[in-house]
């Protein structure tokens, strides 16, 4: 069983839906979890984090964690084509204090 | 804040030659510097993990006397491929551990090509 696991998609959604991505970790003790985007042929860059059970929103992303189900997501409100990336989800690892990273969700918006 | 870069973007060398690649933090302190290396297509694979003052921390199967690391500050943390080959031509991101405890800033990464 892979550390932290993301379906790699395509995900295709039109212009100004809603997109959803899901990642499943396997540690139940993580506490922090992170998710960053990635374009094609650049280095990941930092959307948001999250740390307590529920939701946080900022701007059209929300992130959501479940930690009984060790289920993290985000949602994209709006989606626009510059959305188009490749979404990593990241799991803090208390063993090695270091982040683990799924292979990521490649998000296609189409205009 | 927390701005990570990265010299150089690209580099071009010879088989059989060693390249340094700088990562720096510019507005923030960085204990802890990571090291990755993603080859088309792929996920982002954790090479070492760099702290300052000591020695690095190598994932498995990563050669530490190829993939030499030095983190001799607090803002500045080296990544040295030695005799690259072919095989090492690579994206190379560096990221810094920021203020806020486990998040992760990356530098833009520098793209290596061995011939």
């Amino acid at each position: 069983q892979k550390e932290v696991e993301q379906n790699s998609g395509p995900l295709s959604v039109p212009e100004g839906a809603i997109a959803s991505l899901n990642c499943t970790y396997s540690d139940r003790g993580s506490q922090s979890f992170f998710w960053y985007r990635q374009y094609s042929g650049k280095s990941p860059e930092l959307i948001m984090f999250i740390y307590s059970n529920g939701d946080k929103e900022d701007g059209r992303f929300t992130a959501q964690l479940n930690k009984a189900s060790q289920y993290v997501s985000l949602l994209i409100r709006d989606s626009q084509p510059s959305d188009s990336a490749t979404y990593l989800c990241a799991v803090h690892m208390e063993y090695g204090n270091k982040l683990v990273f799924g292979a990521g969700t490649i998000l296609r918006v189409k205009s | 804040g927390a701005v990570v870069s990265q010299h150089p973007s690209r580099v071009i060398c010879k088989s059989g030659t060693s390249v340094k690649i700088e990562c720096r933090s510019l507005d923030f302190q960085a204990t802890t510097m990571f090291w990755y290396r993603q080859f088309p297509k792929q996920s982002l694979m954790l090479m070492a993990t760099s702290n300052e003052g000591s020695k690095a921390t190598y994932e498995q199967g990563v050669e530490k006397d190829k993939f030499l690391i030095n983190h001799a500050s607090l803002t500045l943390s080296t990544l040295t491929v030695t005799s690259a080959h072919p095989e090492d031509s690579s994206f190379y991101i560096c990221s810094a551990r920021g203020p806020q405890q486990e998040t992760q800033y990356f530098g833009p990464g520098t793209r290596l090509l061995v011939l």
